[in-house]
């Protein structure tokens, strides 16, 4: 059964702390591993999908990395609007639908 | 481009009554699902459709139905609600991987559900 761990539960930085965010995963056959970004009372909205080890993408302060254990959400100089709680997710190979969400990390950036 | 549109975002229900979640997207996306969010556990898969007239069950399909008659709709049925079912439920729908899809989910605003 496929398992995704996410750490820490709950962060805070003051604004222009850099950080990471950590999930862990098992999985069989990885087909994606995805991050998104939940404000509170709002649905999950789609930040990055990776695929293999050593990919990376970045958006604005944000930068996603995998390895073949897990994958870290690097947020450089953090702003306010960067509060929000932030989930990791896996596809594993058995179907397209099967994905497994973490609980997510929720980060408050304080000015 | 509403994108995906779930209503009632707030519902209080007894124990014991039937209602529908209403969802609908504007995307053309083939794939739709609904998740429960629940207090400390990750979002869990509760059924999803492939394409119109096409559903099959998630992790957690016990006590809901749900059928696809048209791309646009997906409406999730709780049969005879239970407490249990107290939760914050998304509708999410997605490209097919032959129409491009990455996995990538895009997700309505939730509706809220309490169950007395």
């Amino acid at each position: 059964e496929d398992q995704v761990t996410q750490s820490p539960e709950a962060l805070r930085l003051q604004e222009g702390e850099s950080s990471s965010l950590n999930c862990s995963y098992t999985v069989s056959g990885l087909r994606g591993l995805f991050w998104y970004r939940q404000d509170p009372g709002k649905g999950p909205e789609f930040l990055f999908t990776l695929y293999s080890a050593g990919e990376e993408k970045e958006k604005e302060r944000l930068k996603a990395t995998l390895t073949k254990k897990e994958s870290f959400l690097h947020i450089t100089a953090p702003k306010p609007e960067d509060s929000a709680t932030y989930l990791c997710a896996v596809r594993n190979s058995g179907g397209y639908q099967k994905v497994t969400f973490g609980t997510g990390t929720k980060l408050q950036v304080i000015p | 481009n509403a994108g995906v549109t779930q209503t009632p975002k707030f519902q209080v229900l007894k124990t014991g009554q039937s209602m529908t979640l209403q969802c609908a997207q504007d995307m053309n996306h083939e794939y739709m699902s609904w998740y429960r969010q629940d207090p400390g556990m990750g979002l869990r898969l509760i059924h999803y459709s492939v394409g119109a007239g096409i559903t099959d069950q998630g992790e957690v399909p016990n006590g809901y139905n749900v059928s696809r008659s048209t791309t646009e709709d997906f409406p999730l049925r709780l049969l005879s609600a239970a407490p249990s079912q107290t939760s914050v439920y998304f509708c999410a729908s997605s490209y097919s991987r032959l129409a491009g899809g990455t996995g990538e989910l895009f997700f309505g605003e939730g509706s809220r559900l309490t169950v007395l």
